[in-house]
């Protein structure tokens, strides 16, 4: 059963860059039938989409964040890994790493999050 | 961009039948997939391709979708399913609806 555990350190100083990184058991990063997602959620509101990577390297980034984020796996150490630059207090977030199932549609593909790490807290604070 | 609207919240008393929707324009042409997320926790799929259910969640939760409007119905509710639920689909990313609180009365 396939199990995410996100780490890295919980405080950032504003301007610098926030570095988490998402470790798998029980499954392979190199999977190609997902894709591997990053997702967050500020204290007291709602979820947001950071970006996904796939096992060829391959991403998508959430529009309001693709100045400043990068997200790459390591099939080596079966893990991906997220890099936000230029933190502000509104990075200040739970972070989620999640699997995303790859499906098609008639127009595209899409996905879904179904298995998600438990969220690691990462504040943004001098 | 594409944008997803939920209510803020939503009460039912145990028992009765919770619907929850998102609302999106032509949402009834993508895939809605839902999730609950409970005070503290990550969140959890619930419902996926509109009306797909994982293993292990309960046939309580059902899903719908056409025209401009998504919904999450949860029947013979129990004190248990209090928790936020969010709505999501594809439009060039993931896009999530802002989250509807349900409260068991």
């Amino acid at each position: 059963q396939l199990q995410l555990q996100e780490s890295g350190p919980g405080l950032v100083k504003p301007s610098e860059t926030l570095s988490l990184t998402c470790t798998l058991s029980g499954g392979s990063i190199s999977d190609s039938s997902y894709y591997w997602a990053w997702i967050r959620q500020p204290p007291g509101k709602g979820l947001e989409w950071i970006g996904n990577v796939y096992s060829s390297g391959s991403t998508y980034y959430n529009p309001s964040l693709r100045s400043r984020v990068g997200i790459s796996g390591d099939t080596s150490k079966n893990q991906f890994s997220l890099k936000l630059n230029s933190v502000t207090a509104a990075d200040t977030a739970v972070y989620y790493c999640a699997r995303c199932p790859i499906r098609w549609s008639s127009l595209d593909s899409y996905c879904y999050m179904d298995v998600w790490g438990k969220g690691t807290t990462a504040t943004v604070s001098s | 961009s594409y944008v997803l609207t939920q209510s803020p919240s939503v009460s039912v008393a145990p028992g009765q039948t919770a619907r929850i929707t998102c609302g999106g324009n032509n949402i009834g042409t993508k895939k809605v997939h839902w999730y609950q997320q409970k005070s503290g926790q990550a969140p959890v799929l619930v419902v996926y391709d509109d009306s797909g259910r994982p293993s292990g969640i309960p046939d309580r939760f059902s899903g719908s979708n056409s025209g401009n409007t998504a919904t999450l119905a949860i029947s013979r509710v129990e004190a248990g399913d209090e928790a936020a639920y969010f709505c999501q689909v594809w439009h060039s990313g993931v896009i999530f609806g802002g989250g509807t609180k349900l409260t068991v009365l």
